[in-house]
């Protein structure tokens, strides 16, 4: 089935230094979304990707779009502790009539003071 | 943005008993519900998915009768875990998402219900 993997599992930074956590899929995507979930608590939408190639900006973080529309990535600028936290990416799949969103696993960010 | 509550935050029970959580968009009408089950430090994996006045439909691998969900309202769904089990254990997550509005396929999520089946 279709699946949407995530790199890397687990990125350490220290604080002011750039993080990137990259999205793939098996196929392409309508639209990537990407989420972010705070320790214990729960995922908040950040951003929806629907054009090829297409890049948003965020104040210090930057998404983008592949051409194929099957990869995307997140750029965070200069971190900081309030980044701290599991960014997800997921994209939607059209399956017995129904669209859902399948989510990577994820990309736990820690900042070092 | 969009307001979904999720009740109760936090539920201990006993082997055997079964457990009601409840999902609610405050502020916008949810046409389709999804609940998603997350692990500690792992993703989120749909469970299933209900669109309003109908039977939810369940990924593979999640028995029906033992999570039972309806979604009697365009604003509220229910997800009932019966005979619960310690390996039932886990940290539930209800999303609505709009039918007009926002970008389709746009989901709001509930802040998760954590259960703790003793």
């Amino acid at each position: 089935g279709q699946q949407v993997m995530q790199i890397p599992q687990y990125q350490h930074v220290q604080e002011g230094e750039d993080f990137t956590t990259y999205c793939n899929s098996s196929t392409t995507l309508s639209n990537i979304q990407w989420y972010k979930q705070r320790p214990g608590g729960h995922p908040v939408f950040l951003i929806q990707l629907v054009k090829s190639g297409e890049v948003k900006k965020q104040k210090r973080l930057t998404f983008q779009f592949g051409e194929a529309k099957k990869n995307s990535s997140l750029h965070i600028t200069a971190t900081q502790t309030t980044d701290v936290g599991t960014y997800f990416c997921a994209g939607p799949v059209f399956m017995n009539r129904d669209d859902k969103i399948i989510f990577g696993k994820g990309t736990r960010l820690h900042i070092l003071p | 943005g969009a307001v979904v509550s999720q009740h109760p935050s936090r539920v201990i029970c006993k082997s055997g008993t079964s457990v009601k959580i409840e999902c609610r968009s405050l502020d916008f009408q949810a046409t389709t519900m999804f609940w998603y089950r997350q692990f500690p430090k792992q993703s989120l994996m749909l469970m299933a998915t209900s669109n309003e006045g109908s039977k939810a439909t369940y990924e593979q691998g999640v028995e029906k009768d033992k999570f039972l969900i309806n979604h009697a309202s365009l604003t509220l769904s229910t997800l009932t875990v019966t005979s619960a089990h310690p390996e039932d254990s886990s940290f539930y997550i209800c999303s609505g998402r709009r039918g007009s509005g926002a970008p389709r396929d746009t989901q709001y999520f509930g802040p998760g219900t954590r259960l703790t089946v003793l």
